[in-house]
């Protein structure tokens, strides 16, 4: 089965600090999410790459997908407070939702 | 625009008890999962349906049971809860099964057994 392994576990930045996340497969990715969740609510969808070599943003948040298809980095500039949350990346396995996973999450925090 | 709808947000059970955790959407998605969320463990897939009258197992189907009669709503049953279903339990829905396809997720429920 698929695993996602997400680093760092926690982040704690000053604002307007830049940061990554990095989400490592242990298999090719055909569909990789993020996704963000603030505590005590659903996760809200980031962005979905799918090609390798795939780059898109949303904002201050930058997502990659290498061209080997196995390791996926989301990238914050100059980060707010309002970027705090958990941030989880999601990923198809063998190009079917019912094969989801997820890493187990990326806690950050941003300090004034 | 509702999206995912999910009750109660919050319950607490006893060991044994049984109950249902109610799922709804508005998109006509044809897709629909549950998943739960524990510390440490990141979201694991309990059961998932690909429309109307079509349900299967995911990663940690026991002790749960699922159905789908109508395309907006699917309803998770615990059948007898036990300590270790303590945990959060969010709905998810998308247009379809196939790849490629973002899932929307509800608020959660949180579920405690004592």
């Amino acid at each position: 089965s698929q695993e996602l392994e997400q680093s760092p576990q926690s982040l704690i930045v000053q604002e307007g600090k830049n940061l990554t996340i990095n989400c490592t497969s242990s298999k090719t990715l055909y569909g990789l999410y993020w996704y963000k969740q603030k505590y005590g609510e659903g996760l809200i969808f980031l962005m979905m790459l799918q090609k390798g070599g795939e780059e898109k943003s949303h904002e201050k948040i930058t997502a990659k997908l290498d061209e080997k298809k196995q390791q996926s980095s989301l990238h914050i500039t100059a980060s707010q407070p309002s970027h705090a949350g958990i941030y989880l990346c999601g990923a198809d396995g063998a190009g079917t939702a019912s094969k989801l996973t997820f890493g187990t999450g990326t806690r950050l925090q941003v300090t004034l | 625009n509702a999206g995912v709808t999910q009750t109660p947000k919050f319950q607490v059970l006893k060991t044994g008890q049984s109950m249902t955790l109610q799922c709804a959407q508005d998109m006509n998605h044809e897709y629909m999962s549950w998943y739960r969320q524990d510390p440490g463990m990141g979201l694991r897939l309990i059961h998932y349906s690909v429309g109307a009258g079509i349900t299967d197992q995911g990663e940690v189907p026991n002790g749960y049971n699922v159905s789908r009669s109508t395309t907006e709503d699917f309803p998770l049953r615990l059948l007898s809860a036990a300590p270790s279903q303590t945990s959060v339990y969010f709905c998810a829905s998308s247009y379809s099964a196939d790849g490629g396809q973002p899932q929307h997720f509800g608020d959660g429920t949180r579920l405690s057994i004592l």
